[in-house]
């Protein structure tokens, strides 16, 4: 059983340049949430997914957007990239459903470097 | 907004010593409160939960208590291992009916443990 999966793991972009990072869900998980970790911070929620619509957001600018799939995998997009962009992304999925946890599960992460 | 707080790091133990972290939080309603770990080149884990007042959480010898009163929730582990270094992070989250939540994260806290 597959878990959650990320691409790619590191890349390097320059200011003003867009990227997009990609998310697996672990089987049987309908809802994808990402989040960005500065170094030595803890994760920051971004946004949410479900039913390829975004359904809750965090402080986060415009600049970042997503994409749900029917087979619910997702993509973040940011455009015009600042240095302080520069983060360890992190998507994690969950079961909708679940009304009592609200457990995630987390991939290893995208790491951004914006030079 | 809600947020969590956790002790800085980091705290350097010798094997078979006492772990504390401590994590207070602030939140609007009745959160969930968690403990997830971050081992070096993995991804998050979930490590324990609490969803209401006084329940304890514990697996793999960590207990972590939740405390309305004094809005805490401190990981405990009686005898520490070099294979528990990594980043431990609390967390909490307010469920929304029928949606997975998200998480709100402190700032992590990082264990070294030396023989």
């Amino acid at each position: 059983d597959a878990g959650v999966t990320q691409s790619p793991t590191h890349l390097i972009k320059t200011r003003g340049q867009q990227v997009t990072l990609r998310c697996s869900p672990k089987s049987g998980h309908d809802t994808v949430s990402w989040y960005q970790q500065a170094l030595g911070q803890g994760p920051q929620f971004i946004f949410q997914y479900y039913e390829e619509e975004e359904r809750q957001r965090g402080n986060f600018p415009d600049r970042f957007s997503g994409h749900q799939f029917p087979n619910y995998s997702s993509e973040l997009n940011v455009n015009a990239l600042l240095l302080g962009d520069s983060a360890l992304y992190l998507c994690a999925s969950s079961l909708r459903t679940i009304t009592s946890t609200g457990e995630l599960f987390f991939g290893e992460g995208s790491r951004l470097t914006v030079l | 907004g809600d947020s969590v707080t956790q002790m800085e790091g980091p705290v350097t133990l010798s094997e078979e010593a006492f772990l504390t972290i401590n994590c207070t939080y602030t939140a609007t309603g009745y959160p969930s409160l968690f403990w997830y770990v971050q081992y070096p080149g993995e991804g998050l884990q979930l490590l324990l939960k609490a969803t209401k007042a006084d329940d304890k959480g514990s697996n793999k010898g960590f207990e972590a208590t939740y405390r309305k009163e004094t809005t805490s929730f401190h990981l405990e582990k009686g005898s520490v291992q070099v294979s528990d270094s990594a980043v431990y992070f609390c967390a909490l989250t307010l469920l929304n009916t029928g949606t997975a939540s998200k998480l709100t994260f402190g700032t992590g806290t990082r264990l070294q443990v030396t023989l």
